[in-house]
């Protein structure tokens, strides 16, 4: 799986839309990335997940641009409860039966 | 989807002792994951679990610290065997679904060595 890069930390105001940056260079063409975050004393959550399109779910908003080598995870109004780590994650698809990799990703501190 | 459960949530132990970490899926799965999270650390895979098979452990982990039981497909322990202060740590069960895309995880345990 292609290795990831991420900011350490951001903070974002309540209300205001928080945007986590992604880069994975290396990533190749059947490769997918994934969003998950982790809430203070919880296991990792899925966010979104997408090839090359856009994607939008009712959590967040994943913009990928065209040469597949950077990402954005948009949480268009950020809450509280929001703050997590995530971590951007980039593997083959359906892959259920291999694990995660994870990174050190971005921990996001959404602040009232 | 898959909801997955882990026992016990938390626990205080003495050094050289043993504990055992139960993982409970709801749906039947091929593979469950272990994975320690180390205070302030990032997860790191332990090992991957196929029901009637021995486990396979990544770099740094070995079965006679970590033995792992996956007796049928929806059940595996992990046991932390003669633990030292440095095996403080979060530890979480993870499954996916076959040909699904999402890795579900449980709550973690919460291991406190003294």
């Amino acid at each position: 799986d292609a290795k990831t890069t991420q900011p350490p930390s951001m903070d974002c105001a309540e209300g205001r839309a928080a945007n986590l940056p992604c880069n994975h260079s290396t990533i190749s063409g059947n490769e997918y990335v994934y969003w998950y975050r982790q809430i203070h004393s919880q296991g990792p959550q899925y966010i979104i997940h997408g090839l090359k399109n856009n994607e939008t779910n009712e959590m967040a908003s994943l913009i990928i641009t065209e040469d597949r080598k950077s990402s954005t995870l948009i949480l268009p109004h950020a809450t509280l409860r929001d703050t997590a780590v995530y971590y951007c994650i980039v593997r083959s698809p359906h892959s259920g039966n291999t694990p995660l990799v994870f990174g050190k990703g971005t921990r996001l501190s959404v602040i009232a | 989807s898959a909801v997955i459960s882990q026992k016990p949530s938390r626990d205080i132990c003495q050094r050289g002792t043993s504990l055992t970490i139960q993982c409970q899926v709801d749906s039947q799965v091929t593979m469950m994951f272990w994975y320690r999270q180390q205070p302030g650390q990032s997860l790191t895979l332990i090992a991957t679990a196929n029901q009637g098979s021995e486990a396979t452990y990544e770099s740094g982990f070995v079965i006679d610290k970590f033995p792992i039981s996956r007796p049928n497909l929806t059940f595996s322990t992990l046991t932390v065997s003669n633990m030292s202060p440095e095996d403080s740590s979060i530890y979480l069960c993870s499954a996916g679904l076959a040909g699904g895309y999402e890795q579900y995880f449980g709550p973690g345990t919460r291991l406190t060595v003294t």
